[in-house]
């Protein structure tokens, strides 16, 4: 069973465009992440869920939109894909917020043409 | 806000050399914590530190905490080429993240 899964692994998509990216872990965490990977490696974090309440919202667009219906699932929109947001978008969760390893999912790799 | 560094950014190394990579927070850590991200893939985590100057081994990684908190190191003996990859140290912030260092790349030549 795989512990945090995300959909799509690949999305290619046009500028102007709106995508969604759904995660769901199954490890029974409260806290859930998402992470932005430039070309670079760097890691950054966007924003954080406990038990459905965000507590992590960094500086990001507010054209990016997170979602957590439930402590299981967090998911990702954006509207008007710009060429800049072409990246790897990684999930993790974690059992309780900051100080726990993380798991992350396999990522999505978000092209924009 | 808190920082943490880390060094070098590449390593390419010849295998069965050694390899280390090492993390500088600018606040003193509760824990560090080491994750491996093989090309392609997504970070897995190996290992916390959370004891003042702990020392822990994992095969061939040694992982250390210094004796301040604020410091860590990762060191790979006799590289493998499955040992090639990213490996990035993280500390928990004040607040609810972790922050990551900007990770070390590994290249092994066989």
């Amino acid at each position: 069973d795989t512990a945090v899964s995300q959909t799509p692994k690949y999305l290619v998509t046009q500028m102007g465009n709106d995508k969604s990216i759904k995660c769901e872990q199954n490890l029974g965490h409260d806290t859930m992440y998402w992470y932005k990977q430039d070309s670079k490696k760097f890691l950054k974090i966007m924003f954080s869920y406990n038990n459905k309440e965000l507590i992590i919202n960094e500086t990001v667009p507010n054209r990016f939109s997170p979602k957590s219906p439930d402590k299981a699932h967090l998911n990702l929109h954006i509207n008007s894909l710009e060429l800049g947001d072409s990246a790897v978008y990684f999930c993790a969760s974690s059992q309780d917020r900051g100080r726990q390893p993380q798991h992350f999912g396999d990522g999505t790799r978000l092209s924009i043409l | 806000g808190q920082q943490v560094m880390q060094i070098p950014q590449y390593q390419h190394v010849q295998e069965g050399e050694d390899f280390t990579t090492y993390c500088n927070s600018s606040t003193t850590l509760s824990n560090i914590q080491w994750y491996k991200q093989r090309p392609g893939g997504h970070p897995v985590f190996l290992i916390q530190l959370v004891k003042s100057g702990e020392v822990k081994k994992q095969k061939r990684l040694t992982f250390q905490f210094g004796e301040a908190k604020k410091n860590s190191s990762l060191h790979i003996t006799a590289t493998q080429t499955t040992d090639v990859g990213t490996y990035f140290c993280a500390g928990p912030s004040d607040g609810n993240k972790l922050v990551f260092g900007a990770g070390t790349i590994l290249r092994v030549k066989s």
